[in-house]
């Protein structure tokens, strides 16, 4: 059974740092092109993130020079280190698989997801 | 950027009844399109890929339909556990923008 399990979200000032991990079961992992979307508290589902097997990584505009996406293939674990935090990244953030069926990574299975709250 | 508008926001409908759900791109997303269904408390799940591919799993009352810059989900005899929201999400070249979602209520 695939299971993606976020961990790391909290309460941040604006300009703070965090880490989000995504731990992976139940698949070959670094098989996987992986990705972090967020939910805003408004239900706006936004991509964040996202790294291909090989280790090529996309960022929108929005995060870019702020968050790193990484993966630790030997532990199945996905990261996403965020620095200079503004409250605008509140949201819930999830960890998704991108799919092995098509040529895109269509994202086939999410975790439950993990909170930022950005605030002073 | 390419934007995703999606229609409606919100629908009420009966059990039993035919729902379509439509996606519009800004440009030509070439069919790279998928559409999740999230309940309420949960995380979003995929139903259609690449516009017209049901997920494993998918009941076939889903159909995913469309071409160029237009794409629908269609759900035939709703039943109540498709009840939620629904987004599309485009997969032609980063950013993959999500379309503003449909909430499908009960009515």
């Amino acid at each position: 059974e695939v299971k993606l399990v976020e961990s790391g979200g909290g309460l941040v000032k604006p300009g703070g740092s965090l880490k989000l991990s995504c731990a992976a079961s139940g698949f070959t992992f670094s098989s996987y092109a992986m990705s972090w979307v967020r939910q805003t508290p408004e239900k706006r589902l936004e991509w964040v993130a996202s790294i291909s097997s090989g280790g090529s990584t996309y960022y929108p505009d929005s995060v870019k020079g702020r968050f790193t996406i990484s993966r630790d293939n030997a532990r199945n674990i996905l990261y996403l280190q965020m620095s200079s935090l503004r409250s605008e990244d509140t949201a819930m953030y999830y960890c998704a698989r991108g799919t092995a069926r098509a040529r895109e990574p269509y994202f086939d299975y999410w975790g439950q997801g993990t909170t930022l709250t950005v605030s002073s | 950027d390419i934007q995703m508008t999606q229609s409606p926001a919100s629908l009420s409908v009966s059990v039993g009844e035919t729902v379509t759900i439509t996606c519009r791109a800004s440009e030509n997303i070439y069919s790279n399109l998928a559409w999740y269904q999230q309940k309420q408390g949960k995380s979003p799940q995929l139903l259609v890929y690449a516009a017209t591919n049901l997920a494993d799993g998918v009941p076939s009352r889903f159909s995913g339909s469309g071409s160029g810059t237009q794409y629908s989900l269609k759900i035939n005899s709703l039943q109540s556990e498709d009840f939620g929201s629904y987004y599309c999400q485009h997969f032609w070249g980063t950013p993959y923008t999500f379309g503003g979602g449909t909430k499908l209520e009960i009515k």
